[in-house]
C-alpha cells in the first residue's frame, strides 16, 4: 500500500522569505516517483518538481527544491524567496507501477 | 501534444439522478488513468485507478463507478447520486517517465 502524510495543514509567511513543507511516505515498492503539484484557487494541478527515487541527487527547480531521504521515506519541499503568486495548495504525492497517491494537502499563504 | 479532456465543467444534478463524467486523453497510449475526489479545502482522495482497458481498480467503497471501455477513455457513474457525491472531481494520466497531467475539473453539486 502507499500513504502520504503532510504533516501541516496549513503554513504562512512572509514574502521573500524561505518556507519548507514536509512530507513522508510509505510503499512497499523498490521503484517510484515523488511529486509536489500546486493547486492555486483556480484548482488547476501544476506540477512543482518531481523526483525519481532512484536518483540520489535532490531535484531542483528555479526557486523549488527538495530534500530526497529516501532511508527515512521523507520528501520535503524547500521555496525560496517566495512570491505571492506561490499562494496555493500544496500536494505532496507517490506514483508506483499502478496507483498515484497524494497526501492531505498543505495550504500555504505568502504574505506581503 | 500530450492532453486530457474532462468534462463537464460544472454540474447540477438532484439526488437520485444519474451520473456520466468523462475524460479522454489525447498524445500518449496505454496509460494509467485516475479518477480522484476533493471535498472543499480538503486533500485528494483516490477514487479509482486503471492500467488498461477494462481493468478497474476500486480504492474506496462508495455510490460510484468507473469504467475504460477505450484505451484513452475514461468514465465516472453513480446509478442514483447522494448528497455526499457532491465535490470536486478530477481525472489524471501518468505514464513512465512523465509527470502526471491532470483536467480541468467538474464540480459536482447534488441538491
Amino acid at each position: 500500500a502507499q500513504t502520504v502524510t503532510q504533516s501541516q495543514p496549513e503554513m504562512s509567511v512572509q514574502e521573500a522569505e524561505t518556507v519548507t513543507l514536509s512530507c513522508t511516505y510509505d510503499t512497499s515498492e523498490n521503484n517510484y516517483y515523488l511529486f509536489w503539484y500546486k493547486q492555486p484557487p483556480s484548482r488547476q494541478m501544476i506540477l512543482v518538481i518531481r523526483q525519481e527515487a532512484y536518483k540520489q541527487q535532490n531535484a531542483t527547480e528555479n526557486r523549488f527544491s527538495v530534500n530526497f531521504q529516501k532511508a527515512a521515506k521523507s520528501f520535503s519541499l524547500k521555496i525560496s524567496d517566495s512570491q505571492l503568486g506561490d499562494t496555493a495548495m500544496y500536494f505532496c504525492g507517490i506514483q508506483g507501477a499502478q496507483k498515484l497517491v497524494f497526501g492531505q494537502g498543505t495550504r500555504l499563504t505568502i504574505n506581503p | 501534444s500530450q492532453t486530457i479532456h474532462q468534462w463537464p465543467a460544472t454540474l447540477v444534478q438532484p439526488v437520485g439522478s444519474p451520473l456520466s463524467l468523462e475524460c479522454t486523453v489525447e498524445g500518449t497510449s496505454n496509460p494509467n488513468l485516475y479518477w480522484y475526489r476533493q471535498a472543499a479545502g480538503r486533500g485528494l482522495q483516490l477514487l479509482f485507478y486503471s492500467v488498461g482497458i477494462g481493468q478497474i481498480s476500486s480504492e474506496v467503497p462508495q455510490n460510484l463507478s468507473a469504467s475504460r471501455p477505450q484505451d484513452r477513455q475514461f468514465i465516472l457513474s453513480s446509478k442514483k447520486l447522494l448528497l455526499s457525491d457532491s465535490g470536486f472531481y478530477l481525472c489524471a494520466w501518468w505514464t513512465v517517465g512523465t509527470e502526471a497531467f491532470f483536467g480541468q475539473g467538474t464540480r459536482l453539486t447534488v441538491v
